[in-house]
């Protein structure tokens, strides 16, 4: 079962534009990551947001976090079409499950 | 520094026949991952390994066997390939020592295969 979902599974934006996409998840966790895989290729890992941690930076990312709405959004400020991949959460399950769960992910296409 | 290796990158089997994904790290990490990709169906965890002589079974474990040779490499063998296993695998480590880690994973290349 997928602990987190993305939303939405498709965004289109033109280059300079920002991008935000959103996961939201089901139980309790310990973090939540963000992930990109641009296409044929294998997952990189963006970064890791902790469940007492409200927003990280990264660059031109942001990651925020509402452990109340079991939500979390990331946003990519000043799009470029090298920003075109599809992105995705991972979260645990809390407790004493650590095994990281991944949602279907949202694909990005940025328009140059 | 290779990171995460997998071969092969592409493969066609047909039904009933067995193949051995290879997957090999050059972190010195403790966790390895097996996961399939479907179309608009994410990551689903197949097996995992904590640590070397140790594997788990994950959310999809049906029909496959892996095998954690020693602490760089972890093969994901399918005994009797069928049309379901079509997918894209993709092998995963990470710094974990207990296997249930939330450190990042980092991923392989992955491999691509068929099953007619």
């Amino acid at each position: 079962s997928q602990q987190g979902e993305e939303d939405p599974q498709a965004l289109s934006i033109q280059e300079g534009e920002n991008a935000t996409m959103n996961c939201s998840y089901k139980t309790s966790i310990n973090n939540l990551q963000w992930y990109r895989q641009n296409s044929g290729r294998g997952l990189v890992h963006l970064i890791l947001i902790r469940s007492n941690e409200r927003e990280k930076h990264s660059g031109r990312l942001r990651v925020t976090l509402d452990t109340s709405k079991k939500s979390s959004s990331l946003l990519i400020t000043a799009s470029r079409a090298a920003d075109t991949a599809s992105y995705f959460c991972a979260t645990d399950e809390g407790g004493g499950s650590y095994i990281p769960t991944f949602g279907r992910g949202t694909s990005l296409i940025v328009h140059p | 520094n290779a990171g995460v290796t997998q071969t092969p990158k592409f493969q066609v089997l047909k039904t009933g026949q067995s193949m051995t994904l290879q997957c090999a790290q050059d972190m010195n990490h403790n966790s390895m991952y097996w996961y399939r990709q479907d179309p608009g169906m994410g990551l689903r965890l197949i097996y995992y390994s904590a640590s070397e002589g140790t594997t788990d079974k994950g959310e999809v474990p049906n029909g496959y066997n892996v095998s954690r040779l020693n602490k760089r490499e972890f093969s994901l063998r399918l005994e009797s390939a069928a049309p379901s296993q079509t997918s894209v695998y993709f092998c995963a480590s990470n710094t974990g020592t207990s296997g249930r880690s939330t450190d990042t994973q980092y991923f392989g290349p992955g491999t691509r295969l068929t099953v007619l």
